[in-house]
């Protein structure tokens, strides 16, 4: 059972525009959403994070708006830069901490010039 | 963030053989690890999920008999695959987090090729 859904599976963006990733979890007890993102041959890192008191995260160019009614959340990339190109997760656990993550199924970026 | 040091980056046996992996936390103190296993252009699957001085928890699905995991410090846990085979090769990563479990750090990984 897939408890965290991800989409698009896979998204091309011209530079310095922006890019959108939605997550869909199942789980009403998942209180903590971090996207990381993963570069080939790499492990992931984490981007940036949120919980569920808060409707938007903001940091840089990255923005995490959540939904708590409709258990969605979203990673928003605003002037998509050429090294934005990797893959991008959402994940999902319990009990406002880091552990036992369940991953969404990926998406990966490309940014064209 | 940590710095998490996972060793080797690639590695290739032939089957039957056992691969050991190892994930040193450089900076932190790691109460607890886990192992995701990754598959090429897939997700992350958590195999397992280990505290210091305690015996691993194992996900559903996953040997215990054939991935042994050693948590023996707060700065190293090891991952060794037995008798290995070659639906085993895949992309191994292990994670950190700390006494307040706030943030995963995660290591580079390890491609295992198992001929």
């Amino acid at each position: 059972q897939q408890q965290v859904k991800q989409s698009p599976q896979s998204l091309i963006v011209q530079k310095g525009g922006i890019s959108i990733i939605n997550c869909a979890y199942e789980n009403t007890a998942f209180d903590y959403f971090p996207w990381y993102q993963q570069f080939p041959g790499k492990g992931p890192a984490l981007l940036i994070a949120i919980r569920p008191d808060v409707s938007e995260k903001k940091e840089g160019r990255f923005t995490i708006s959540f939904n708590k009614s409709a258990k969605q959340f979203s990673l928003h990339i605003m002037d998509s830069q050429p090294g934005d190109s990797a893959t991008y997760f959402c994940a999902a656990s319990i009990a406002g901490t880091a552990s036992k993550l369940t991953f969404g199924t990926g998406t990966r970026l490309q940014v064209t010039l | 963030g940590a710095v998490v040091s996972q060793h080797p980056s690639r590695v290739i046996c032939k089957s039957g053989t056992s691969v050991k992996i190892e994930c040193r936390s450089l900076d932190f103190q790691a109460t607890t690890m886990f192992w995701y296993r990754q598959f090429p252009k897939q997700s992350l699957m958590l195999m397992a999920t280990s505290n210091e001085g305690s015996k691993a928890t194992y996900e559903q699905g996953v040997e215990k008999d054939k991935f042994l995991i050693n948590h023996a410090s707060l700065t190293l846990s090891t991952l060794t695959v037995t008798s290995a085979h070659p639906e085993d090769s895949s992309f191994y990563i292990c994670a950190l987090t700390g006494g307040r479990n706030t943030e995963a750090f995660f290591g580079q990984g390890t491609r295992l090729t198992v001929v």
